[in-house]
């Protein structure tokens, strides 16, 4: 059971903006801007989309942004394209570990 | 930036497996190594990590005492010994690198696949 939480499962249409939430319990994730987040294509190798909580790696889309308030953070996709039907997780420092990823949201573009 | 797992097999409970991973395209001995791994059909969970200088280790309370992370920073390599080896640990390895300028994962292998079955 993961101290991170996502929703299973989000959805929305071409053009629409879809945010993913990540919940966290530990005081750790509050206080400590460490927070991921990763795209997973099916069968593939995941790629990071943001590092704590709101910056991009160079490369990535300016469609995808991150955001934090509390114990919940937040990733943003706008502009929703077709390719961007994938598996999306959150990863913070959680406090009982150094790393820990959350269950994981299953993105539709219908 | 390349990560390219191997040792990946079919083993029966009980039983023992050493993963390694070479990396390429960075320098190595500079950077902190994660595994994480991902059950058929599950979402990611993270394994271990080991420090650039081979001192400092962690690991998920579901591998502590039974799996090793190592690394020989002259063969650019990271290993992963384990032991004792359940139904539980059927998942695709990822070997996967830490950023040197913030604490995220940057690259990740592709994985590779260890089925623990009797």
């Amino acid at each position: 059971q993961s101290a991170l939480t996502q929703p299973a499962s989000v959805s929305g249409s071409p053009g629409q903006s879809i945010t993913i939430s990540c919940t966290g319990t530990s005081s750790d994730f509050v206080n400590y801007n460490i927070v991921s987040w990763y795209q997973q294509l099916p069968g593939k190798a995941p790629k990071i989309l943001i590092y704590e909580v709101t910056k991009r790696p160079s490369g990535v889309s300016t469609r995808f942004s991150g955001s934090k308030s509390g114990n919940t953070a937040s990733l943003t996709i706008s502009g929703l394209q077709a390719e961007d039907e994938a598996e999306y997780y959150c990863c913070a420092y959680a406090g009982s570990s150094p790393m820990e990823f959350g269950g994981g949201t299953k993105l539709t573009v219908l | 930036v390349q990560l390219v797992e191997s040792g990946g097999f079919e083993v029966q409970p009980g039983g023992s497996l050493r993963l390694s991973c070479v990396a390429s395209g960075f320098t190595f001995d500079d950077y902190t190594m994660h595994w994480v791994r991902q059950a058929p059909g599950k979402g990611l969970e993270w394994i271990s990590l080991l420090s650039w200088d081979g001192v400092t280790t962690y690991y998920a309370d579901a591998v502590k005492g039974r799996f090793t992370i190592s690394r020989d920073n002259s063969k650019k390599s990271l290993f992963l010994q384990m032991n004792s080896l359940t139904t539980e640990d059927t998942a695709l390895y990822f070997c996967a690198k830490e950023s040197g300028s913030y604490n995220a994962i940057d690259y990740w292998g592709q994985g590779t696949p260890v089925t623990v079955s009797s």
